[in-house]
């Protein structure tokens, strides 16, 4: 099971926001990875992708968005957050079936 | 560019069933799963399950697997969700999406297919 805190948060235009997400289990497999990601959600569309394997930004992802954390306990901070970054926040863990979601974390601009 | 494109919006009876489409593109289908994920109305996201387009093996999360049944059609690069004996608590937006191998995370995304279930 996977918990993420807060469950919202209201933060000014260009200060940092942390999304915590914690789970029953470890998420490190037996190659020593832990398949834990981080994805926004924002209104009206699919999630996508922002961090994999905890800590490693995808694609086009910019630098502002960072994770951390290891074995059970992660962390997503979000730097300078600007009205873009407005959404819901989800963790998922892949290393084991059932794959599972945080239950989200929705981020506002105050 | 990898492609995900969900068939449109459907609204069903209670006890209907259903079945979401998924048509992929932009790269090889049989390299990488694909995954169904849901979403009720204003609530969060719940992984349903996944096929490997490969050899058509799946696996679906408990409490679905007696309604549940995930294809593929690699001919026509398209995975298809099918959800039985549907029930209200079945209306949400569905989801699919391509999982990257080596990093177990979904990169792609189709649209969103909202179902509606409602007499």
């Amino acid at each position: 099971i996977m918990t993420q805190i807060p469950v919202s948060l209201s933060v000014s235009r260009g200060q940092s926001a942390s999304i915590s997400c914690k789970s029953t289990q470890s998420l490190v497999d037996i190659n020593g990875r832990a398949y834990l990601s981080w994805y926004l959600q924002r209104p009206g569309q699919p999630p996508h992708l922002l961090i994999y394997e905890v800590s490693k930004r995808f694609s086009g992802v910019p630098e502002k968005f960072s994770g951390s954390g290891s074995t059970t306990e992660f962390t997503l901070t979000i730097s300078h957050v600007e009205a873009e970054d407005v959404g819901v926040y989800y963790c998922m863990q892949t290393t084991q079936l059932p794959y599972s979601f945080g239950q989200g974390s929705k981020l506002e601009i105050k | 560019q990898v492609s995900l494109v969900q068939s449109g919006a459907e609204v069903k009876k209670p006890g209907a069933s259903i079945k979401v489409s998924c048509k992929a593109s932009g790269y090889i289908f049989t390299n990488n799963y694909i995954h169904w994920v849901r979403q009720a109305p204003g609530q969060g996201l719940e992984w349903m399950g996944l096929i490997n387009p490969s050899h058509g093996a799946t696996n679906y999360i408990q409490h679905l697997k007696d309604r549940l049944t995930m294809t593929v059609d690699t001919s026509a690069t398209t995975a298809y969700m099918e959800l039985s004996s549907l029930r209200s608590d079945d209306t949400a937006i569905y989801f699919c999406a391509r999982r990257l191998a080596q990093t177990k995370s979904f990169d792609s995304w189709g649209q969103g297919t909202l179902v509606t279930v409602s007499s």
